[in-house]
């Protein structure tokens, strides 16, 4: 079975710009969630996707959107990218059941620099 | 709100030592715990859940983690440490219910001496 697949793996962008990620997640797994990865703050959760909505949301400005199909993939967009949106992206996955209880299958994240 | 604190920022053991690395979390229901482990450049990878039942939890490459819910800590284990064991682990926290996310601490990296 195919794991979390994020696209794409490296991209550099500059300040103002806008970035669309994408996560395929396991066959099967209808929740997926989105997560920043930083140095300096860790791992922040940015939202929760279920069935085309979204269920919970983190505490990041509107710059950071996201949305999922009707086949559970999942896109995540910053717009007018900023030096401190730097950091390795990660989605994941949940089984039906599971998703409640927080259990996730990672990707192995799209890590994104801003100059 | 719920929180983790992993104290340890960063732990070097020689192989064939053993390993604990602590975690304590804050929550005010039951919660479900978890100890994920990154390698350079990858993503996350589950090592060991706790949901309910027994406290001492088995997991994945010979680690174990005791949950105590009198002290809030769920420190991660394991008797004998390999070079591979290298990595950066995470301990998280997960609410339940309509909160579907987790809060992760910010990660003891395991340095592993030959």
């Amino acid at each position: 079975k195919a794991g979390v697949t994020q696209t794409p793996r490296y991209l550099i962008k500059t300040r103002g710009q806008q970035v669309t990620l994408s996560c395929s997640p396991i066959s099967g797994h209808r929740s997926v969630s989105w997560y920043q990865q930083t140095p300096g703050q860790g791992l922040q959760f940015l939202f929760e996707y279920f069935s085309e909505t979204q269920r919970n949301k983190g505490n990041f400005p509107g710059r950071f959107s996201g949305r999922q199909f009707s086949n559970s993939r999942s896109e995540m967009n910053v717009s007018t990218l900023e030096l401190g949106d730097s950091a390795l992206y990660l989605c994941a996955s949940s089984p039906p059941g599971l998703a409640d209880t927080g259990e996730l299958f990672f990707g192995e994240g799209s890590r994104l620099t801003v100059l | 709100a719920q929180s983790v604190t992993q104290p340890d920022i960063h732990i070097t053991v020689s192989e064939g030592a053993s390993l604990e690395l602590r975690c304590n979390y804050s929550y005010g229901a039951t919660p479900y715990l978890f100890w994920y482990v990154q390698s350079p450049g990858q993503g996350l990878q589950l090592l060991l859940k706790y949901f309910s039942g027994d406290t001492l939890v088995q997991g994945i490459k010979g680690f174990e983690a005791e949950f105590k819910r009198s002290q809030s800590s769920f420190n991660l284990r394991k008797p004998s440490v390999h070079w591979s064991d290298a990595a950066e682990y995470f301990c998280a926290v997960g609410g339940g219910g309509s909160n579907y996310k987790l809060t992760f601490g910010k990660g003891t990296l395991l340095t592993v001496n030959p």
